[in-house]
């Protein structure tokens, strides 16, 4: 079956620690998303892809960064400059242009 | 610019209850409206859409939405609520990208 896989699904990071979230798809999406969801907030594009080697900031993109080496893998790390990083992070993929996403089941980051 | 509200928080129903979820958008073009639905810890699931042409839009388990131009809302309906149907519920536009709402927590009472 096709879909998109984020691991790992809960993540502890100290403080002043970058940490890397994966997202990998074999839906053969050649555009790739990365939200950050909080209460009351729904969700916040950080990140997006629409081709390998390319990618575009979002609305939150201040404390993050991203690669696209490979069609299939999109990882996010939070690095030590994001002054909020508790959150749940959601990947999402589709065709270019295309409104039909598919998201990941996310990864719940903590800062401990 | 795009931007979507949905004014209610949380809501609790009776199981067997009728549900309206709200939502209200701005866009400057003819929106693309979505619904999604996310239980706790998971993603998002699709439950409808909204293009164009019938207003009256069905979607998964027993869920509708009804695009009203004139009052620029795109709310959601379901005509007697499960417990399974708890959960929360996100209204979306899409332009260039998505651009969610902020969320309505559903509760639903035995």
């Amino acid at each position: 079956d096709g879909g998109i896989t984020q691991s790992p699904k809960y993540l502890f990071r100290k403080e002043g620690q970058n940490v890397t979230l994966s997202c990998e798809q074999n839906l053969n999406h050649d555009a790739m998303y990365w939200y950050r969801q909080d209460p009351g907030q729904g969700l916040r594009l950080i990140y997006y892809s629409q081709i390998v080697n390319d990618f575009q900031k979002g609305d939150i993109a201040e404390g993050y960064s991203v690669s696209r080496e490979k069609k299939e893998s999109f990882p996010l790390t939070v690095t030590s400059a994001q002054k909020n990083p508790t959150a749940f992070y959601l990947c999402a993929s589709s065709l270019p242009g295309a409104s039909d996403y598919t998201f990941g089941s996310g990864t719940r980051l903590t800062v401990v | 610019a795009q931007s979507v509200t949905q004014p209610d928080i949380h809501i609790t129903v009776s199981e067997g209850a009728s549900l309206e979820l709200r939502c209200n958008y701005s866009y400057g073009a003819t929106p693309y409206l979505f619904w999604y639905v996310q239980s706790p810890g998971q993603g998002l699931q699709l439950l409808l859409k909204y293009f164009s042409g019938d207003t009256l839009v069905q979607g998964i388990k027993g869920f509708e939405a009804e695009f009203k131009r004139s009052q620029s809302s795109f709310n959601l309906r379901k005509p007697s609520v499960h417990w399974s149907d708890a959960a929360e519920y996100f209204c979306a536009v899409y332009g260039q990208n998505f651009v969610f709402g902020p969320g309505t927590r559903l509760s639903v009472l035995p």
